[in-house]
């Protein structure tokens, strides 16, 4: 089994609906969790990380952390095409550990 | 933006022959590493260096090797490619110094590679 879970999709939605991605994962240490978009034939570039459990905001993304469920999300509000890419998530024991990844989760979004 | 580059982007060659995989870094990051990910699946860490002349090998297995003479050169080689070298590979840096939790990677657009 693997250590993180990720939805490959793809998830399709009309322009400016709210998008909620998601991960789940099953090691208990895991304390940094990381949200990559990664455009067709590019890296991966980070969007937000958190600490913990919680929630953190930056304009149109959400990041969420649900230790107790091991479970993490992503919600992006007025979904644009232009978020329309893959979203990876990762995550990571300490500064010390490499991170896990998810497979990630292709995200439409149509006009 | 993040100023990491990689080449060649696109590379077509045949079984047996020798790669190099060119990866260099603008901002002085002290750890590099490489990634292989083919479509639809995780990114694995098949090497990573902490610094000059410092390299271990990632989670994933792979015949490739890397080397680190420089800050801001951080090159793999496959010596004998085969059709199961066929991939993406990216390579990526960070700033331990700069940022204390090691979670900003940056990547570069990747190099995609077709063994015949």
């Amino acid at each position: 089994q693997k250590e993180v879970e990720q939805d490959p999709g793809p998830l399709s939605v009309p322009e400016g609906a709210i998008v909620s991605l998601n991960c789940t994962y099953s090691n208990s240490a895991f304390q940094y969790f990381m949200w990559y978009r990664q455009y067709s034939r590019k890296g991966p570039e980070l969007l937000m990380y958190t600490y913990s459990s919680g929630n953190k905001e930056d304009g149109r993304f959400t990041a969420q952390v649900d230790k107790s469920s091991k479970y993490i999300s992503l919600f992006i509000r007025d979904s644009q095409p232009s978020d329309s890419a893959t979203y990876l998530c990762a995550m990571r024991k300490d500064s010390n550990y490499q991170l896990i990844w998810g497979a990630g989760t292709k995200l439409i979004i149509k006009p | 933006e993040a100023d990491i580059y990689q080449t060649p982007r696109y590379l077509v060659i045949g079984t047996g022959k020798k790669i190099t995989l060119e990866c260099s870094q603008t901002m002085g990051h002290d750890k590099m590493y490489w990634y292989q990910q083919d479509p639809g699946m995780e990114l694995h860490l098949i090497h990573y260096s902490y610094g000059v002349n410092s390299t271990e090998k990632g989670d994933l297995s792979s015949e490739s090797t890397v080397s680190r003479i420089r800050t801001e050169h951080f090159p793999l080689t496959l010596e004998s490619a085969r059709p199961s070298h066929t991939s993406q590979y990216l390579c990526a840096s960070s700033d331990s110094k700069k940022d204390i939790s090691g979670n900003t990677i940056y990547f570069g657009e990747g190099s995609w590679l077709t063994v015949v």
